[in-house]
């Protein structure tokens, strides 16, 4: 049982560039989510899914694209990198209606 | 809308001191309360929660009460270790597949 695991770990793009983060859980879970954290600004919610097939917008969807096909995947894609997208990016993963998330380790991105 | 309210770090104390990160929120409702702990280089967990007015949630030695007249839910703990420096989150969650985050609060503990 890994959890949520998410790929990269590190990764720099130049202006302009697209790339896909991926994100899986194995644990079932219906709800996903991504959020981006900046420095003082906390976790910000990006997109999210209540289950496949379902996406919607959080906070911050601008520049961002999702799709959820299966239940345990869920990649968000940067259509033109910008700078201002530098920031570390969480997947996170619920299965009840507490709303208890579990976290991946996170995408360290830097867009040059 | 709903907002959270962390106070401001970084807090740094010495091994063993008494911790208090200071968690208000502005919500319609009565919604659920998280602390969420983030280590160095790891994504968040959870470390306690509670669901409703006068609840405690406790682990690891952490509590925190849910004061519906006060609209808080401050974190404590009695004795703190290095172990414990991280960044902490507040977080509040109404029911709308949406959790609303805090800033953060980053401890640093000194032995």
């Amino acid at each position: 049982n890994a959890g949520v695991t998410q790929t990269p770990k590190f990764q720099v793009l130049k202006t302009g560039q697209s790339m896909t983060l991926q994100c899986a859980q194995d644990m079932n879970h219906e709800y996903m989510s991504w959020y981006r954290q900046d420095p003082g600004m906390g976790l910000r919610l990006i997109h999210y899914s209540v289950g496949a097939g379902i996406t919607d917008q959080g906070e911050v969807p601008n520049g961002y694209n999702v799709s959820r096909s299966t239940t345990e995947d869920f990649p968000l894609r940067l259509l033109s990198a910008a700078p201002s997208q530098t920031s570390v990016y969480f997947c996170a993963s619920t299965g009840d209606s507490s709303y208890e998330q579990y976290f991946g380790p996170g995408t360290r991105l830097t867009v040059t | 809308g709903d907002s959270v309210t962390q106070m401001e770090g970084p807090v740094t104390l010495s091994e063993e001191a008494f911790l208090t990160i200071n968690c208000t929120y502005t919500a319609t409702g009565y919604p659920s309360l998280f602390w969420y702990v983030q280590y160095p280089g790891e994504g968040l967990q959870l470390l306690l929660k509670a669901t409703k007015a006068d609840d405690k949630g406790s682990n690891k030695g952490f509590e925190a009460t849910y004061r519906k007249e006060t609209t808080s839910f401050h974190l404590e703990k009695g004795s703190v270790q290095v172990s414990d420096s991280a960044v902490y989150f507040c977080a509040l969650y109404f029911g709308n597949e949406k959790l609303t985050f805090g800033t953060g609060t980053r401890l640093t503990i000194i032995p």
